[in-house]
Formats: structure tokens, sequence, C-alpha cells
């Protein structure tokens, strides 16, 4: 079946550090990954996709490379800020399935 | 702007009370979910549907039940409240072709039984 893995928060960072959080994945056929982050108190937003093989999803600074052949989706900032302070999921969907398969999410903290 | 709208923010009901949650989308989404969010579990897929009044089960349908009479809305039924369905609870949908273009979400609603 399908699964996701994200690394383990916290993660906690001075403004302007550089972010990296970990994702891998094991899907059937050829997903597609999404990024998802959730400020507190909200729901979860879209933050960038990748449909297919080394395509790179990109938005608001964030970014992350389709990597078939390690199954990874790392999501990557340059120079953080106190606003990215949220939870980050990854996830991904495959074949007929309809409904998505999520990390277990990834708790972020930027310090001033 | 396209909206999910989860119709209460907090909810705080008693043990064996049955109790409603609401999402209304406006996107024409034929797809609906309904998700519940636990520290430490990430998020879990209680039910979904596909289309009006299909519905499927998901990983943790236990105690809970789904009503889709129109393609809008999606309620959520938990039929006898328990503490342990204590949670935040997440709606989304998206279009059949979810896995080009994701989920919509809503806000959630953070339920609390007593």
């Amino acid at each position: 079946g399908n699964s996701v893995t994200q690394m383990e928060g916290p993660v906690t960072l001075s403004e302007e550090a550089f972010l990296t959080i970990n994702c891998t994945y094991t899907a059937t056929g050829y997903p597609s990954l999404f990024w998802y982050v959730q400020y507190p108190g909200e729901g979860l937003q879209l933050l960038l996709k990748a449909t297919k093989a080394d395509d790179k999803g990109s938005n608001k600074g964030f970014e992350a490379t389709y990597r078939k052949e390690t199954t990874s989706f790392h999501l990557e900032k340059g120079s953080v800020q106190v606003s990215d302070s949220a939870v980050y999921f990854c996830a991904l969907s495959s074949g007929s399935a309809r409904q998505l398969t999520f990390g277990s999410g990834t708790q972020l903290t930027v310090l001033p | 702007d396209v909206k999910v709208t989860q119709s209460s923010r907090y909810l705080v009901k008693r043990t064996g009370e049955k109790v409603f949650l609401e999402c209304v989308q406006d996107m024409d989404h034929e797809n609906m979910f309904w998700y519940r969010q636990d520290p430490g579990l990430g998020l879990r897929l209680i039910y979904f549907s596909y289309d009006v009044k299909m519905k499927e089960k998901g990983d943790i349908p236990e105690g809970y039940s789904v009503s889709r009479e129109k393609k809008e809305r999606f309620s959520l039924i938990l039929e006898s409240a328990s503490t342990n369905q204590t949670s935040m609870y997440l709606c989304a949908s998206s279009f059949p072709q979810g896995r080009n273009y994701g989920y919509t979400f809503g806000s959630g609603t953070r339920l609390t039984v007593v």
C-alpha cells in the first residue's frame, strides 16, 4: 500500500536559517506528491505539488523536487521567517485512489 | 475565493449525545472527505464520498457515519459521542482528479466530548 514517512519534529530554527524537512514515500505506480501547511488553529492549505518525476514544486519561497530514484520529496526553504511557523504535511495520491495518504506532520517553530 | 466551510470551529458535547458536523463546499467538487487529526497520529481518514449518496469507509470509520444528500454538503455523524472522539475534525473536497490538484480543506472543528 501507499505510505509517507516524514522527518520527525519538532524542528526549531532561527530566523533566516535554511530549512529542510525530509519526506520519503512508498507507492504503487506513479504518484502525485504534495506539501500542505497548517497554521495554528487552521485547516490545511496546499503549499506546493509535483505530479511527475523531476518536477519541482515551488511557492512562497518553498521548493520540493520529485525524486523518483530516491522516492523522496524533501521540502526546502533558503531563509525561514517567524511567519513560517506551522505544521507541514507531506502527502501523495497514487493510481486510481481518490484519497491522499498523509505523513504524520512536522512542527516547525522559527524564533526571531 | 473558493471555500470549504465547516459549521463550527469549536463544539463541546456530552458523552452519549448524537453529534452532527457539517461541511459545505462551493467548488462543485465531486469528492469530499472527513479526517480526524490527533497529536502524534497525523490525519486519519474516517469516511469519504465521491458522489451524492455514495460513501466509502476510510481507515477509522467505527463510531461514525456520514450523509451526502447534496453535492455541496457532507455531514459527519457521531451516533453516540464518546470521550475518545475528542479531536480536531477536518473536512476536505477535491475534483475526481485529486491526484493532480490536491484537496481544499476547511478550517476544522475542534470537538470536545465531556
